[in-house]
């Protein structure tokens, strides 16, 4: 199974600011590497495709990057609304499998 | 509009079964694979199942294998999940999720239902 570790776990972010969550898979798995915004009692729902590819919809300010073991999501430009928790998501082997989650709140 | 709306759920008592209904609309429901991801409570994201647009290959989760179902009626546009010898560990928010191909990734979400398994 391919483990994906986030960092951090939490962090307060004060608007206009510019925060980076990680997340690191245990394995080399490409670009298969999905990103998910979930706000308090909502589905998740999809913010970055294959580690850099944006979604129709989704703010500009929130951006992707990484391959292979590493990936990051950045934020530029913190706002009120980007306040949720994230998860990364890998689908390149069977067992499917999410980080732990990063939850940004405002400060 | 894409669409996914769940159903069923509910409380049950450990060891029993339970059946959750998914209906899709809005899109070729049969040339997409659809999921289902689990969230307890409090908790992160797990993936439970998968099933291929024709229905004919299926992925389960070690977590659920031998106990879980999932399945498909392209006709009428709907996913099921079939669990049986529930334990409180199955208590979760249940997700019906697509899988779109050409995305890569699970692209569209249900509201979900909640399952509680408690005596």
């Amino acid at each position: 199974e391919i483990v994906l570790t986030q960092s951090p776990d939490f962090q307060s972010v004060t608007p206009k600011e510019t925060v980076t969550i990680t997340c690191r898979a245990s394995e080399n798995i490409g670009f298969s590497l999905h990103w998910y915004q979930q706000k308090p009692d909502q589905s998740p729902s999809l913010v970055m495709k294959m580690a850099s590819q944006s979604i129709s919809g989704v703010p500009s300010r929130i951006s992707g990057s990484g391959s292979g073991t590493d990936f990051a999501l950045t934020i530029n430009g913190f706002e009120v609304e980007d306040a949720a928790t994230y998860y990364c998501h890998q689908s390149s082997d069977v067992p499917w499998t999410f980080g732990q989650g990063t939850k940004l709140e405002i400060k | 509009e894409v669409q996914l709306v769940e159903s069923g759920g509910g409380l049950v008592k450990p060891g029993e079964s339970m059946r959750l209904s998914c209906a899709a609309s809005g899109f070729m429901f049969s040339s997409e694979s659809m999921n289902w991801v689990r969230q307890a409570p409090g908790k992160g994201l797990e993936w439970v199942a998968t099933i291929a647009g024709g229905g004919l290959s299926t992925f389960y989760a070690d977590s659920v294998t031998g106990r879980f179902t999932i399945s498909r009626d392209n006709v009428n546009k709907s996913l099921y999940l079939e669990m049986t010898s529930l334990t409180g560990a199955d208590t979760a928010v249940y997700y019906c999720t697509r899988f779109a191909t050409r995305v890569g990734a699970f692209d569209v979400w249900g509201r979900g239902k909640l399952v509680t398994v408690s005596s």
